[in-house]
Protein backbone atom coordinates (compact mmCIF):
# COMPACT_ATOMS: atom_id res chain seq x y z
CA UNK A 1 0.00 0.00 0.00
CA UNK A 2 1.47 3.32 -1.03
CA UNK A 3 1.89 5.87 2.05
CA UNK A 4 1.94 9.55 2.65
CA UNK A 5 2.93 11.17 -0.30
CA UNK A 6 4.85 14.37 -0.42
CA UNK A 7 6.26 16.21 -3.06
CA UNK A 8 8.58 17.78 -3.77
CA UNK A 9 11.21 16.09 -2.20
CA UNK A 10 13.85 19.22 -1.86
CA UNK A 11 12.50 22.70 -2.92
CA UNK A 12 15.33 25.66 -2.90
CA UNK A 13 13.71 28.80 -3.64
CA UNK A 14 14.89 32.77 -2.58
CA UNK A 15 13.55 34.47 -0.36
CA UNK A 16 9.87 36.16 -1.32
CA UNK A 17 9.10 33.10 -3.18
CA UNK A 18 5.59 31.46 -2.94
CA UNK A 19 6.44 28.14 -1.97
CA UNK A 20 3.61 25.35 -1.75
CA UNK A 21 3.89 21.88 -0.40
CA UNK A 22 1.89 19.00 -1.46
CA UNK A 23 0.33 16.03 0.56
CA UNK A 24 -1.63 12.87 -0.67
CA UNK A 25 -2.98 11.01 2.79
CA UNK A 26 -2.90 7.34 2.81
CA UNK A 27 -6.36 6.48 1.49
CA UNK A 28 -9.22 6.20 4.06
CA UNK A 29 -7.42 7.73 6.58
CA UNK A 30 -9.41 10.62 8.01
CA UNK A 31 -6.98 12.90 9.74
CA UNK A 32 -3.84 15.03 7.95
CA UNK A 33 -1.28 16.67 9.73
CA UNK A 34 1.06 19.08 8.96
CA UNK A 35 4.87 19.28 10.77
CA UNK A 36 7.63 21.30 10.30
CA UNK A 37 10.94 19.71 11.51
CA UNK A 38 14.13 22.16 12.62
CA UNK A 39 17.14 21.98 14.44
CA UNK A 40 16.13 24.35 17.19
CA UNK A 41 12.63 23.30 17.64
CA UNK A 42 12.12 19.61 16.93
CA UNK A 43 8.68 18.61 15.62
CA UNK A 44 6.59 20.89 15.79
CA UNK A 45 2.58 20.72 14.57
CA UNK A 46 1.64 23.11 12.11
CA UNK A 47 -2.39 22.28 11.58
CA UNK A 48 -4.23 19.56 11.36
CA UNK A 49 -7.70 18.81 9.41
CA UNK A 50 -10.41 16.05 10.45
CA UNK A 51 -12.36 15.13 7.25
CA UNK A 52 -10.98 17.86 5.03
CA UNK A 53 -11.52 20.54 8.25
CA UNK A 54 -8.90 22.36 9.97
CA UNK A 55 -9.32 21.62 13.26
CA UNK A 56 -6.46 23.24 14.56
CA UNK A 57 -3.83 26.05 13.16
CA UNK A 58 -2.71 26.94 16.37
CA UNK A 59 0.69 26.43 15.34
CA UNK A 60 0.77 28.17 11.81
CA UNK A 61 3.92 30.34 12.53
CA UNK A 62 2.14 33.68 11.11
CA UNK A 63 -0.23 34.94 8.08
CA UNK A 64 2.52 33.93 5.59
CA UNK A 65 1.53 30.33 5.93
CA UNK A 66 -1.58 28.73 4.89
CA UNK A 67 -3.02 25.47 4.63
CA UNK A 68 -5.81 23.70 2.65
CA UNK A 69 -7.54 20.85 2.12
CA UNK A 70 -9.63 20.53 -0.83
CA UNK A 71 -10.58 16.83 -0.73
CA UNK A 72 -9.87 13.68 1.04
CA UNK A 73 -6.50 12.81 -1.06
CA UNK A 74 -5.23 16.13 -1.50
CA UNK A 75 -3.16 19.00 0.83
CA UNK A 76 -1.48 22.31 0.25
CA UNK A 77 1.39 23.98 2.52
CA UNK A 78 1.52 27.41 1.09
CA UNK A 79 4.09 29.89 2.36
CA UNK A 80 3.80 33.52 0.44
CA UNK A 81 6.02 35.32 0.60
CA UNK A 82 8.74 32.75 2.11
CA UNK A 83 11.68 33.82 4.48
CA UNK A 84 15.19 32.19 4.66
CA UNK A 85 13.89 31.41 8.46
CA UNK A 86 11.55 29.20 6.88
CA UNK A 87 14.21 26.60 5.99
CA UNK A 88 12.89 23.49 7.53
CA UNK A 89 11.94 19.78 6.60
CA UNK A 90 8.27 19.94 6.54
CA UNK A 91 6.37 16.72 6.96
CA UNK A 92 2.84 15.28 5.96
CA UNK A 93 1.44 12.83 8.20
CA UNK A 94 -2.30 10.85 8.27
CA UNK A 95 -4.16 8.12 10.37
CA UNK A 96 -7.51 6.93 10.89
CA UNK A 97 -9.56 8.12 13.06
CA UNK A 98 -10.33 11.23 14.75
CA UNK A 99 -10.21 12.63 18.14
CA UNK A 100 -9.42 10.25 20.98
CA UNK A 101 -7.72 7.82 19.19
CA UNK A 102 -5.13 5.56 19.44
CA UNK A 103 -4.19 5.14 16.03
CA UNK A 104 -0.85 6.02 15.04
CA UNK A 105 0.07 8.69 12.57
CA UNK A 106 1.92 8.01 9.72
CA UNK A 107 4.76 10.28 8.07
CA UNK A 108 5.59 11.02 4.54
CA UNK A 109 9.33 11.56 3.61
CA UNK A 110 9.37 15.27 4.08
CA UNK A 111 9.92 18.04 1.79
CA UNK A 112 13.17 19.47 2.73
CA UNK A 113 12.42 23.43 1.87
CA UNK A 114 15.92 25.97 1.69
CA UNK A 115 14.64 29.88 1.00
CA UNK A 116 17.99 31.52 0.07
CA UNK B 1 -0.50 21.00 28.54
CA UNK B 2 1.34 17.70 27.76
CA UNK B 3 5.00 17.55 27.82
CA UNK B 4 7.76 14.49 26.81
CA UNK B 5 10.91 14.97 27.53
CA UNK B 6 13.69 12.65 26.06
CA UNK B 7 16.78 13.44 28.99
CA UNK B 8 19.31 11.64 26.57
CA UNK B 9 20.40 13.38 23.73
CA UNK B 10 22.81 11.06 21.90
CA UNK B 11 23.35 7.10 22.96
CA UNK B 12 26.98 5.17 21.68
CA UNK B 13 27.33 1.67 21.90
CA UNK B 14 28.32 -0.89 19.97
CA UNK B 15 26.68 -3.39 18.05
CA UNK B 16 25.09 -6.58 20.10
CA UNK B 17 24.65 -4.37 22.79
CA UNK B 18 21.75 -3.45 23.75
CA UNK B 19 20.22 0.38 24.18
CA UNK B 20 17.39 1.44 26.79
CA UNK B 21 15.71 4.99 25.58
CA UNK B 22 14.03 6.95 28.76
CA UNK B 23 10.79 8.94 27.86
CA UNK B 24 9.32 10.81 30.56
CA UNK B 25 5.83 12.40 29.95
CA UNK B 26 3.62 15.23 31.92
CA UNK B 27 0.21 14.96 31.86
CA UNK B 28 -3.15 14.95 33.93
CA UNK B 29 -5.28 13.11 31.03
CA UNK B 30 -6.09 9.73 32.29
CA UNK B 31 -6.44 8.40 28.91
CA UNK B 32 -3.65 8.70 26.26
CA UNK B 33 -1.37 7.06 24.25
CA UNK B 34 2.46 6.65 23.72
CA UNK B 35 4.47 5.81 20.56
CA UNK B 36 8.00 5.47 19.94
CA UNK B 37 9.19 6.51 16.05
CA UNK B 38 12.58 6.16 14.03
CA UNK B 39 14.05 8.39 11.97
CA UNK B 40 17.01 7.16 10.02
CA UNK B 41 19.45 9.46 8.50
CA UNK B 42 17.40 8.89 5.23
CA UNK B 43 14.83 11.49 7.16
CA UNK B 44 11.44 9.97 6.96
CA UNK B 45 10.01 9.46 9.92
CA UNK B 46 8.84 5.43 10.77
CA UNK B 47 6.01 4.61 13.43
CA UNK B 48 7.23 1.73 15.64
CA UNK B 49 4.60 1.05 18.57
CA UNK B 50 2.11 2.58 20.59
CA UNK B 51 0.87 1.59 23.74
CA UNK B 52 -2.18 2.98 25.35
CA UNK B 53 -2.75 4.36 29.24
CA UNK B 54 -4.85 2.16 30.16
CA UNK B 55 -3.03 -1.16 29.45
CA UNK B 56 0.67 -1.61 31.38
CA UNK B 57 1.37 -4.65 29.81
CA UNK B 58 4.75 -4.66 28.50
CA UNK B 59 6.06 -6.46 25.36
CA UNK B 60 8.45 -7.81 23.20
CA UNK B 61 8.11 -7.24 19.29
CA UNK B 62 11.34 -8.68 17.81
CA UNK B 63 14.13 -6.70 19.28
CA UNK B 64 12.04 -4.12 20.40
CA UNK B 65 10.74 -3.72 24.00
CA UNK B 66 9.30 -1.30 25.93
CA UNK B 67 8.61 -0.55 29.56
CA UNK B 68 5.55 1.57 30.21
CA UNK B 69 5.03 2.76 33.78
CA UNK B 70 2.38 5.07 34.52
CA UNK B 71 3.00 5.59 38.19
CA UNK B 72 6.22 7.22 37.04
CA UNK B 73 5.00 8.73 34.12
CA UNK B 74 7.61 6.78 32.13
CA UNK B 75 7.39 4.82 28.41
CA UNK B 76 10.92 3.28 27.81
CA UNK B 77 12.27 1.67 25.22
CA UNK B 78 14.83 -0.78 24.65
CA UNK B 79 16.58 -2.40 21.41
CA UNK B 80 18.02 -5.57 22.11
CA UNK B 81 21.25 -7.03 19.98
CA UNK B 82 21.59 -3.68 18.60
CA UNK B 83 22.91 -3.74 15.15
CA UNK B 84 24.61 -0.54 12.60
CA UNK B 85 20.82 -0.28 10.93
CA UNK B 86 19.42 0.67 14.14
CA UNK B 87 21.17 3.89 13.68
CA UNK B 88 18.87 6.40 13.69
CA UNK B 89 17.17 9.58 15.82
CA UNK B 90 14.13 7.66 17.88
CA UNK B 91 11.29 10.16 19.00
CA UNK B 92 8.73 9.48 22.18
CA UNK B 93 5.44 10.84 21.61
CA UNK B 94 2.41 11.18 23.34
CA UNK B 95 -1.37 11.86 22.76
CA UNK B 96 -4.59 12.75 24.75
CA UNK B 97 -8.15 14.08 24.12
CA UNK B 98 -7.84 15.69 20.48
CA UNK B 99 -5.47 14.42 17.98
CA UNK B 100 -2.33 16.31 18.81
CA UNK B 101 0.67 14.56 19.25
CA UNK B 102 3.47 15.89 21.37
CA UNK B 103 6.98 14.83 20.34
CA UNK B 104 10.20 14.82 22.38
CA UNK B 105 13.36 16.04 21.72
CA UNK B 106 15.00 12.51 20.30
CA UNK B 107 17.81 10.71 21.10
CA UNK B 108 20.21 9.78 18.67
CA UNK B 109 21.33 6.41 18.52
CA UNK B 110 24.65 5.52 16.66
CA UNK B 111 25.25 1.79 16.68
CA UNK B 112 29.11 1.67 15.63
CA UNK B 113 30.41 -1.98 14.17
Amino acid sequence: DAGVIQSPRHEVTEMGQEVTLRCKPISGHNSLFWYRQTMMRGLELLIYFNNNVPIDDSGMPEDRFSAKMPNASFSTLKIQPSEPRDSAVYFCASSLGTGNSNQPQHFGDGTRLSIL
Amino acid sequence: AQKVTQAQTEISVVEKEDVTLDCVYETRDTTYYLFWYKQPPSGELVFLIRRNSFDEQNEISGRYSWNFQKSTSSFNFTITASQVVDSAVYFCAFKAAGNKLTFGGGTRVLVKP
